[in-house]
C-alpha cells in the first residue's frame, strides 16, 4: 500500500533562518505531488505542485520554493523566512492517470512551522 | 476562477443527530469533481466522500451522503447517526476535471462538534 511521510512534525525556527520540509511517497511511481499551506483557522492554499522530476509549478508568488530531486521526493524550501510563513504545511500525492482515480489526494500528517 | 463557500464556521449537535454542512462553488466548468475532507484534531486530512459531477446520483458512504444541485451549485454533507469521532473540521472542495496536475480548491471550513 502507498503511504506518505512528511517531517518534521513541528518546527520553529527563527525569522531569516533558511527552511526545508521534505516528504517522501512510498509504494507508488511517478506521483503528482503537492505543496499545501493552512493558515489559522483557514482552509488550504495549493502553493506548489510537480507532475515529474524537476517539474515544479508555482500556485502563488511567495518566499518559499520547491524541488522535487527524485521521483517521491517533494521539497520545501525557504532561504530566509518571514514571519508570514507561519502555518500548517501539508504535502500530499495523486496517482497521474486519471482512470485510476487519479482525483484523489492523499495528505501527509502535516509539519506546524512557526516563525518568531 | 473557482471559489468554493462554507457560510457555516461553527455548528454543534449531540451524539446520534444528524447534521448537514453547507457548500456552494461557483465554476464555468461542466466536467468536475466535489470532496468533502475531514481533518480532526490530529490535522490529518482524511477524505471522506466524492462526487463526480456528471453523475446526477448523490454519493453515500455509510453514514456520509451528499446532496448535489448542480444547477444550484451546491454540495451538502450529511451526516447520519453522528458520533463523537465526527468531531473535526469539515472542507469542502472543488477539482476540474482535466487530466493533469489535480488542483483541490478548498471551503474555509466548518468546525463540527458531536457532544455526548
Amino acid at each position: 500500500s502507498q503511504t506518505i511521510h512528511q517531517w518534521p512534525a513541528t518546527l520553529v525556527q527563527p525569522v531569516g533562518s533558511p527552511l526545508s520540509l521534505e516528504c517522501t511517497v512510498e509504494g507508488t511511481s511517478n506521483p503528482n505531488l503537492y505543496w499545501y499551506r493552512q493558515a489559522a483557522g483557514r482552509g488550504l492554499q495549493l502553493l506548489f505542485y510537480s507532475v515529474g522530476i524537476g517539474q515544479i509549478s508555482s500556485e502563488v508568488p511567495q518566499n518559499l520554493s520547491a524541488s522535487r530531486p527524485q521521483d517521491r521526493q517533494f521539497i520545501l524550501s525557504s532561504k530566509k523566512l518571514l514571519l508570514s510563513d507561519s502555518g500548517f504545511y501539508l504535502c500530499a500525492w495523486s496517482v497521474n492517470e486519471w482512470s485510476r482515480e487519479g482525483e484523489k489526494l492523499f495528505f501527509g500528517s502535516g509539519t506546524q512551522l512557526s516563525v518568531l | 476562477a473557482q471559489t468554493v463557500t462554507q457560510s457555516q464556521p461553527e455548528m454543534s449537535v449531540q451524539e446520534a443527530e444528524t447534521v448537514t454542512l453547507s457548500c456552494t462553488y461557483d465554476t464555468s466548468e461542466s466536467n468536475y469533481y466535489l470532496f468533502w475532507y475531514k481533518q480532526p484534531p490530529s490535522r490529518q486530512m482524511i477524505l471522506v466522500i466524492r462526487q463526480e459531477a456528471y453523475k446526477q446520483q448523490n454519493a453515500t458512504e455509510n453514514r456520509f451522503s451528499v446532496n448535489f444541485q448542480k444547477a444550484a451549485k451546491s454540495f451538502s454533507l450529511k451526516i447520519s447517526d453522528s458520533q463523537l469521532g465526527d468531531t473535526a473540521m469539515y472542507f469542502c472542495a472543488f477539482m476540474r476535471g482535466i487530466q493533469g496536475a489535480q488542483k483541490l480548491v478548498f471551503g474555509q471550513g466548518t468546525r463540527l462538534t458531536i457532544n455526548p
